[in-house]
């Protein structure tokens, strides 16, 4: 099945930009997604379609996507966003389509 | 506003089965633009996707789990329900529902969840 690795950890100083990886054999012909995640409460869709933003997400919350590498970009990082962070794509290749990132931990300092 | 709500049982035996259903309202589950899916959450870990399932029935699961999973909706009660058999306590997990949209584009497929429920834990022990 098809496997996405994500740093466990992210550090960043408030108001500074954090970039969170999301690796992937050729994970730039799929189309990837991220969540966020805060303690005690479901995921949340930041980021859709590579780069696309749901209705009330911040501009702050950007996305990239090429060869093996998607990003997640969060612009002058805010106390409020410390949370875990999940990226995810459909793989049809695969007999296990969901797939999910294992996760990376966004510690504002 | 869109609005999904897991329920069942907070603690099952091992061996047993595990059984939860999640209500849709604000909408209807029989919307030809999605799919229903589950996904669960061991304590401290990561997201792990179960199954999927369309209104019409149509199911994928994941094939770590598909020997004991059984996802089926009920449309005339906008719910669709899990069931996961000889559970044990490495089952044990927080269990979300969310609205799968997306589609197929061509060559790439952009399947992602925009809704979830709150999740419901539960625990397998005896």
């Amino acid at each position: 099945s098809y496997v996405l690795t994500q740093p466990p950890s992210v550090s960043v100083a408030p108001g500074q930009t954090a970039r969170i990886t999301c690796g992937g054999n050729n994970i730039g012909s799929k189309s990837v997604h991220w969540y966020q995640q805060k303690p005690g409460q479901a995921p949340v869709l930041v980021v859709y379609d590579d780069s696309d933003r749901p209705s009330g997400i911040p501009e702050r919350f950007s996305g990239s996507n090429s060869g093996n590498t998607a990003t997640l970009t969060i612009s002058r990082v805010e106390a409020g966003d410390e949370a875990d962070y999940y990226c995810q794509v459909w793989d049809s290749s695969s007999d296990h389509p969901g797939v999910f990132g294992g996760g990376t931990k966004l510690t504002v300092l | 506003q869109l609005q999904l709500q897991e329920s069942g049982p907070g603690l099952v035996k091992p061996s047993e089965t595990l059984s939860l259903t999640c209500t849709v309202s604000g909408g209807s589950i029989s919307s030809s633009s999605y799919y229903w899916g589950w996904i669960r959450q061991p304590p401290g870990k990561g997201l792990e996707w179960i199954g999927s399932i369309y209104y019409s029935g149509s199911t994928y699961y994941n094939p770590s789990l598909k020997s004991r999973v059984t996802i089926s909706v009920d449309t005339s009660k906008n719910q669709f329900s899990l069931k996961l058999s000889s559970v044990t306590a490495a089952d044990t997990a927080v269990y979300y529902c969310a609205r799968q949209r997306g589609g197929i584009f061509g060559v790439v497929i952009r399947y992602y969840f925009d809704y979830w429920g709150q999740g419901t834990l539960v625990t397998v022990s005896s």
